[in-house]
């Protein structure tokens, strides 16, 4: 167990449909980022946020949003679905830029269907 | 802008060989440099990371580093690889300017028993 904690570890949705993905951080860390990785585009960063704010962004699609909430667990919200978007959605934490490393969670496997 | 480069898509080894993994980074600067492991199935674990001193680095798991600065290069080393190391290996650069780190492509690494 990393210590960091993602939700729910698989889903199968239809296309066209919303869903939610959540991440708790390690304990202490401030820095939330968001990973897709899939089989042809390997890991892509999508964005980061530090103690609630955003602070980088990366190949992140219109149709998807984040946030960090006060007690530092993050959400990663994808909605009009396309089967493309079928991935492996990671997300890591850090205490503040990286500088060590990231930590990553066990991913969550969306199936677009 | 910092950018990682993996020129090993796939490399497959006996048990027992020996690895070296390339790895070339592009950054004006000073970087922190990283390789992470991704078993099958699992989540991206840290292996070593360098930030400066010795540019040798040793890791979990008999894996070490070396980086050579001249060639923007830090490539992964093992002298005898196991069936358990067949994995995905990704090396990470981070910036002292950026705010995050940058992975590469991955090469994924298969071991016949």
């Amino acid at each position: 167990d990393s210590g960091v904690t993602q939700t729910p570890k698989h889903l199968i949705t239809a296309t066209g449909q919303r869903v939610t993905l959540r991440c708790s951080p390690r304990s202490g860390d401030l820095s939330v980022y968001w990973y897709q990785q899939s089989l042809d585009q390997g890991l892509q960063f999508l964005i980061q946020y530090y103690n609630g704010e955003e602070r980088a962004k990366g190949n992140i699609l219109e149709r998807f949003s984040a946030q960090q909430f006060p007690d530092l667990h993050s959400e990663l919200n994808l909605s009009s679905l396309e089967l493309g978007d079928s991935a492996l959605y990671f997300c890591a934490s850090s205490v503040g830029a990286g500088e060590d490393g990231y930590t990553f969670g066990s991913g969550t496997r969306l199936t677009v269907v | 802008a910092q950018s990682v480069s993996q020129h090993n898509h796939h490399v497959i080894l006996s048990e027992a060989a020996s690895l070296e993994l390339g790895c070339n980074y592009s950054y004006g600067g000073t970087v922190n440099l990283f390789w992470y492991v991704q078993y099958p199935g699992q989540h991206l674990q840290l292996l070593l990371k360098y930030f400066s001193g010795d540019p040798l680095v040793k890791g979990i798991k008999g894996f070490e580093a070396e980086f050579i600065k001249s060639k923007f290069s830090f490539n992964l080393r093992k002298p005898s690889v196991q069936w358990s190391d067949t994995a995905e290996y990704f090396c990470a650069v981070k910036g002292s300017s950026a705010s995050k780190i940058i992975f590469g492509s991955g090469t994924r690494l298969s071991i016949r028993p």
